[in-house]
């Protein structure tokens, strides 16, 4: 079984350029998850999606992040602008959807350096 | 190179020695949680997980440990291996959630 594919693996963009990262979480796995993660801290939830609707996104910065998880599969992370304090690993998670307290499976992240 | 983590708490330990991570979590409404690897340039990697209606897990060479009373959770790794070197992170689920909260890790060396 394959397991959570993030796309690109790393990024360099200067600040103010918009950036997108993709995300396509194992299958059969509703609940999708975009975490950042910043140099020697743990992942810090940004949004949770079930199917395809965004369930919780109280910690997404909303005046330049946004996500969309059209069809409920793949989903795609953006930001535009980008800032300097946005270099981080972004780091997609999926689990199944059958009760909370599930197992959380992480891609390999896409490692963000603004310049 | 080393460019994650640089802050992080360390434990050094000797290869075949066993070694304990500590976590301290932070809502006593958590009912579930998982030990996270994470090695250099890769995504966490679960490792084990346990209940809170459960106070000891085993798995293969890993064991968690759960003390519910005054919110800890160990990470029991024996005859440690070159291979171990990694971050681990506990993270806990709120009770009837989705919502996982991270800890903020600690770097394995495991010395030669």
């Amino acid at each position: 079984e394959a397991g959570v594919v993030q796309s690109p693996r790393y990024k360099i963009i200067e600040k103010k350029q918009p950036v997108a990262f993709w995300c396509n979480p194992i299958s059969g796995h509703n609940t999708l998850y975009w975490y950042r993660q910043n140099l020697g801290q743990g992942p810090e939830l940004l949004i949770r999606y079930e199917n395809e609707e965004a369930v919780d996104d109280s910690q997404l910065p909303k005046d330049r992040f946004s996500a969309e998880r059209l069809k409920g599969v793949d989903s795609t992370l953006k930001i535009q602008p980008a800032e300097l304090g946005d270099s981080a690993v972004y780091l997609c998670a999926s689990s199944r959807r059958t009760g909370a307290g599930e197992k959380l499976f992480f891609g390999s992240g896409t490692q963000l350096s603004v310049l | 190179g080393e460019s994650v983590g640089l802050h992080l708490p360390t434990l050094s330990v000797q290869e075949g020695d066993n070694s304990i991570i500590n976590c301290a979590y932070s809502n006593s409404a958590s009912d579930y949680f998982i030990w996270y690897k994470q090695e250099s340039g890769k995504g966490p990697q679960f490792i084990i997980d346990i209940r809170s209606n459960m106070d000891k897990r085993q798995g293969q060479r890993v064991t968690v440990l759960l003390n519910k009373t005054v919110k800890h959770l160990s990470l029991q790794i024996a005859a440690t291996q070159p291979g171990d070197s990694a971050v681990y992170f506990c993270a806990e689920n709120y009770s009837g959630t989705y919502k996982y909260i991270f800890g903020t890790g600690t770097r394995l060396k495991v010395l030669a």
